[in-house]
């Protein structure tokens, strides 16, 4: 079976503009959360969904926002990009919303 | 509010040796603890799952304990090897399970 998978795997950006990042859970998981990990610390919760709607939210300002599909992906958006917005951001998906999570590759975010 | 606390150093060991890592929460009785591995520019790995009323849990060459009088869980990689060598990060469910606290992880090297 294919794992989680996310797009784009890199990503450039400048200060102001807005960013959509994709995730595609693995078949038969209903539950994606999102990460934002910084170089050298572990990764900061920012959202998680579950059957299309949201179960947690973690400290992270309204210009970060996120939802899931039908079918389970989701899509983690984040508008008028700061320097400090620059990280590998994490989706997991889990069967249900407090269960394992498996992760995807990430996404590397630079924004200059 | 909920905090975790790893190791912050490299620990370093030469093959074959057992590897100790400690996590230690504070404010909080999670209701289970989980371990991952992460290596450089790749999403977490689960590694192990343990629940509040489990002292010990063991898979091939890893063991885990939880102390939940302590607040500390450590894990442990007996006859380590080269490729054991990665961040391990320890994770706690927060918010009715919704939402995943990580430490920030710690930094084994492991020599031939």
């Amino acid at each position: 079976d294919a794992g989680v998978t996310q797009s784009p795997t890199h990503l450039i950006k400048t200060r102001g503009q807005h960013v959509t990042l994709r995730c595609s859970p693995i078949s038969g998981h209903k539950s994606v959360s999102w990460y934002q990990q910084v170089l050298g610390q572990g990764p900061q919760f920012i959202f998680q969904y579950y059957e299309k709607e949201e179960r947690g939210r973690g400290n992270f300002p309204d210009r970060f926002s996120a939802r899931q599909f039908p079918n389970y992906s989701s899509e983690l958006n984040v508008n008028a990009l700061l320097l400090g917005d620059s990280a590998l951001y994490l989706c997991a998906s889990s069967r249900d919303a407090q269960e394992t999570q498996y992760f995807g590759p990430g996404t590397r975010l630079l924004v200059l | 509010s909920q905090k975790i606390e790893q190791n912050s150093e490299a620990l370093n060991i030469q093959e074959g040796k057992t590897a100790t890592l400690t996590c230690n929460y504070t404010n909080y009785s999670p209701a289970y603890l989980q371990w991952y591995r992460q290596d450089p520019g790749r999403g977490p790995v689960f590694l192990l799952l343990i629940r509040e009323n489990e002292k010990e849990k063991r898979k091939e060459r890893l063991k885990v304990t939880f102390d939940t009088t302590l607040k500390q869980s450590l894990f442990h990689i007996t006859a380590s090897q080269p490729a054991d060598s990665a961040t391990y990060l320890c994770a706690l469910p927060y918010g009715g399970g919704f939402k995943t606290i990580f430490g920030a992880g710690t930094r084994l090297f492991v020599k031939a």
